[in-house]
């Protein structure tokens, strides 16, 4: 089993739904989780960082985490063509250190107009 | 502040020759990651340097690939001699401190081994 599992999609979805991403993991030593989002052709940019479980909301944006279940999601609310990208969960069991990322392989989600 | 620099943007060789990419860092971040990112194993880390020191290289594919660090500014990334497997996207990253979880990326270098 890979540390960390992510539906590499692609996910297609009209404009102002709800999009809802999702990564399954094993390591129960993580504890940071993050979301990043990569646009075509550019290098990832981190959108929402989640210490152990819990809710996270950012504007349009919210990040769970249920440690328990070993799984965490990334909720896009009124979904914008803008949101057009490839998202990649990625989680660590230490901020710092040598302690490696790991990294879903992402999936991609258009936003139609 | 222009973020990490990385070039070239792209980059065609022929297998057996040497490759050297090159990032430059957000200035005042002392820490440094070279990613690669390939559809089939999605972003792994290759090695972090922190401070200018190589902290952690053990995921570096093979002797093949060296890594370097001269100076907070600058750091390079070889492969001697270079193959069609290590075609893939090479990211440069840098954080403040030792903080993975807040390292920014570079736009990439794009790899193509013929």
């Amino acid at each position: 089993q890979k540390e960390v599992e992510q539906d590499p999609g692609p996910l297609s979805v009209p404009e102002g739904a709800i999009v809802s991403l999702n990564c399954t993991y094993s390591n129960s030593a993580f504890q940071y989780f993050m979301w990043y989002r990569q646009y075509s052709r550019k290098g990832p940019e981190l959108l929402m960082y989640t210490y152990s479980s819990g809710n996270k909301e950012d504007g349009r944006f919210t990040a769970q985490v249920d440690k328990s279940s070993k799984y965490i999601s990334l909720f896009i609310r009124d979904s914008q063509p803008s949101d057009s990208a490839t998202y990649l969960c990625a989680m660590s069991a230490s901020r710092g250190g040598s302690e490696k990322l790991v990294f879903g392989k992402g999936m991609k989600l258009t936003v139609n107009p | 502040d222009a973020g990490v620099i990385q070039s070239p943007r792209h980059e065609v060789t022929e297998m057996g020759q040497e490759v050297t990419l090159r990032c430059k860092p957000i200035s005042g971040h002392n820490s440094l990651f070279w990613y690669r990112q390939t559809m089939m194993r999605g972003l792994e880390l290759l090695i972090y340097f922190n401070n200018n020191v190589p902290i952690d290289d053990s995921g570096m594919p093979e002797d093949r690939f060296s890594a370097k660090m001269p100076n907070a500014s600058f750091s390079t990334l070889k492969i001697q001699p270079s193959e069609p497997r290590d075609s893939a996207v090479y990211f440069c990253a840098s954080s403040f401190g030792v903080l993975n979880t807040e390292a920014f990326f570079g736009q990439g270098t794009r790899l193509t081994v013929v």
